[in-house]
């Protein structure tokens, strides 16, 4: 079974601090992972895409790759109350069949950033 | 990234009815995508509609519940067929940038089955 864990939560930080939100996954062969951003009763909204061991930057938000340790985090520097939702870590998995890939979702964190 | 929307964004109906649900692209793509997000819960993959092919279903989800057209390159339906309570759910489609293998998604369609 491919899976993508994540922490459910919730987490909660200050104003002004930085959230880490972690995500571990199964298949050592995944090449594409993904974090999205869902508020509540909307779609999940893409933030970050990362393919290469690393760090990627993109403003306040910053995804971490360790392929090795089958390990994707993402940051966010300077957390605003409007940053509050739920993050899914997402990775493109091969399937049972390991044929084709597919995007498998973690069950997402809940973050929540206090005034 | 492509601007997607999604017909009906919410509907109740009643069990044992069917339910057609529209997913419209602004640009054409190859590969669309069927995904369930049951109450307080991650998103699954119901099928891959891809054009001018039968859809692709994942374990545990069938043609015959869950039947889906995919007539050109910018528009797909997913109909639930039957339902019954376990249907309510928010259904979702969304589209993929080839080069990249980002998913992006429509607004949802909220289900609701009495």
């Amino acid at each position: 079974q491919k899976e993508v864990e994540q922490n459910s939560g919730p987490l909660s930080v200050p104003e002004g601090a930085i959230a880490s939100l972690n995500c571990t996954y199964s298949d050592r062969g995944s090449q594409s992972f993904f974090w999205y951003r869902q508020y509540s009763g909307k779609s999940p909204e893409l933030i970050m895409s990362i393919y290469s061991n690393g760090d990627k930057e993109d403003g306040r938000f910053t995804a971490q790759l360790n392929k090795a340790s089958q390990y994707v985090s993402l940051l966010i520097r300077d957390s605003q109350p409007s940053d509050s939702a739920t993050y899914l870590c997402a990775v493109n998995m091969r399937n049972s069949g390991g044929s084709n890939y597919k995007l498998t979702f973690g069950k997402g964190t809940l973050l929540t950033v206090n005034p | 990234s492509a601007v997607i929307s999604q017909k009906p964004s919410r509907d109740i109906c009643q069990r044992g009815t069917s339910l057609t649900i529209q997913c419209q692209v602004d640009s054409q793509v190859t590969m669309m995508f069927w995904y369930r997000q049951q109450p307080g819960q991650s998103l699954t993959l119901i099928a891959t509609a891809n054009q001018g092919s039968e859809a692709t279903y994942e374990s545990g989800f069938v043609i015959d519940k869950f039947p889906i057209s995919r007539p050109n390159l910018t528009f797909s339906t997913l109909t639930v067929s039957n339902m019954s309570p376990e249907d309510s759910s928010i259904y979702l489609c969304s589209v993929e940038r080839t080069s990249s293998n980002e998913q992006f998604f429509g607004p949802g369609t909220r289900l609701t089955v009495l």
